[in-house]
């Protein structure tokens, strides 16, 4: 299995606290997702990165800042967390992006319920 | 952009075979990927097709596609109940910098 660890993996927070979720790699893969899973919504693509300091949106990027200062790490952050955050999370990583076939693989995800 | 669709459920008696389907709107989508989820674990690539071809085989996977429909679909064959399990189709092109698009997800759930 890839090295992909996500932390934590369950919170629960309250509407209007700021969350960070953490994603953590070993792989040395250039390219870094963030992604939520919802019911009836399938995976959603949130936030990614092409390299350090390197980041672009996804489809559903409001609400959500991201940061990488380190290849390995990829933070997710919800400024202000919302009822509508409440998701599970996932973090994906791949050698490859931008120039053909592309395989994500992924971490175990992270439960977040905001109350 | 980029529009994928399958159907939200299946279910199937053990040692039948599975087809889950799948469409897709943007006829330059260049890569066609199978993934599995399992419960409470993150997703899986089970297979992949370029679009210069119409079928791949990989053991009880088969992939068809249908460039002219934009159609893909995932054959399971002596499906087993170990393959219970949520199926995303993602379509990837150029225009989206090669980053998969996915659909709903099939529950496939398997009979005894």
């Amino acid at each position: 299995d890839a090295g992909i660890t996500q932390s934590p993996r369950h919170k629960v927070t309250e509407t209007g606290t700021p969350v960070t979720l953490r994603c953590h790699q070993t792989e040395n893969h250039r390219y870094m997702y963030w992604y939520r899973q919802d019911p009836g919504h399938g995976l959603r693509l949130i936030h990614y990165s092409y390299g350090v300091k390197d980041t672009d949106k996804g489809e559903v990027s409001d609400g959500y800042s991201v940061s990488r200062s380190k290849t390995e790490d990829f933070l997710l952050t919800l400024e202000s967390a919302t009822s509508s955050q409440t998701s599970v999370y996932f973090c994906a990583i791949s050698e490859k992006g931008g120039s053909g076939h592309n395989e994500q693989f992924f971490g175990p995800g992270t439960r977040l319920t905001v109350l | 952009g980029e529009d994928v669709e399958q159907s939200l459920f299946l279910s199937v008696r053990e040692g039948d075979s599975s087809v889950i389907n799948c469409t897709y709107t943007d006829s330059s989508s260049t890569y066609l990927y199978w993934y599995k989820q399992e419960p409470g674990a993150g997703l899986q690539l089970l297979t992949y097709i370029f679009s210069n071809m119409d079928m791949k085989q990989d053991q009880r996977l088969t992939v068809l596609l249908n460039k002219k429909d934009k159609h893909l679909s995932l054959r399971i064959a002596d499906t087993q109940t170990g393959d219970s399990a949520i199926y995303f189709c993602a379509a990837a092109a150029s225009g989206g910098s090669y980053i998969p698009t996915f659909g709903r997800g099939t529950s496939l759930i398997v009979h005894p």
